[in-house]
């Protein structure tokens, strides 16, 4: 596609469910980030993606996260049994050259736990 | 490991007022350097970048010049509009592939 999309735009949620947040990166991009914007802590990384493997996962806060991708292309990030300190906006971005000369952000996927 | 550090802001300015935001980094090696711009509502936009020591990238009146010596990649303006208010990141890319971003500054400017 033309930009990364990422869906939904918005997610309320209750305490205790699971969440599935998607991206489509960029046509052709091999590497697919997801970084996690909270109110007053900035962007923090959380999984790297090149092609269809993770080689860095170091910023995922808990076992209770977890992302795929598949064909190279769509990614999900799931998170299971949310609390409310999961409410963040959720960013996705791809990259053609591993970021070197930066990345293209999706409009994000804010998710309120309540 | 590899950092930004950024004024946090945040910071009220007047319309057509010079503006400076400063970012210093630390890195092993070369790394690329970028300002993220995040308008209200909206997702990060790249705003500009510099690939090696000396470069200067530009874009939309803002400029920046990549300094090794001093490590740092500050962001001017010489003349700000209401449109330019947003929330700037500065942020790296050194190696790892993954971007090390700043905190953020938010800018309001008032006409």
């Amino acid at each position: 596609g033309a930009g990364v999309s990422q869906s939904p735009s918005n997610k309320v949620t209750e305490k205790g469910k699971d969440v599935e947040l998607r991206c489509d990166p960029i046509s052709g991009h091999t590497a697919l980030y997801w970084y996690r914007q909270s109110l007053g802590q900035g962007l923090e990384f959380l999984i790297y993606f090149q092609g269809n493997s993770a080689p860095d996962k170091s910023g995922l806060p808990s076992d209770r996260f977890s992302a795929e991708r598949t064909g190279g292309s769509v990614s999900t990030l799931t998170i299971q049994r949310t609390q409310q300190e999961d409410s963040a906006v959720y960013l996705c971005a791809s990259s053609s050259d591993r970021g070197r000369h930066g990345y293209t952000f999706g409009s994000g996927t804010r998710l309120t736990v309540v | 490991g590899n950092s930004v550090t950024q004024m946090e802001g945040p910071v009220t300015l007047s319309e057509e007022a010079f503006l400076t935001i400063n970012c210093t980094y630390t890195a092993t090696g070369y790394p690329s350097l970028f300002w993220y711009v995040q308008y209200p509502g909206e997702g990060l936009q790249l705003l500009l970048k510099a690939t090696k020591a000396d470069d200067k990238g530009s874009n939309k009146g803002f400029e920046a010049t990549y300094r090794k010596e001093t490590t740092s990649f500050h962001l001017e303006k010489g003349s700000v509009q209401v449109s330019d208010s947003a929330v700037y990141f500065c942020a790296l890319s050194g190696g790892s592939e993954k971007l090390v971003f700043g905190k953020g500054m938010k800018l309001t400017v008032n006409p």
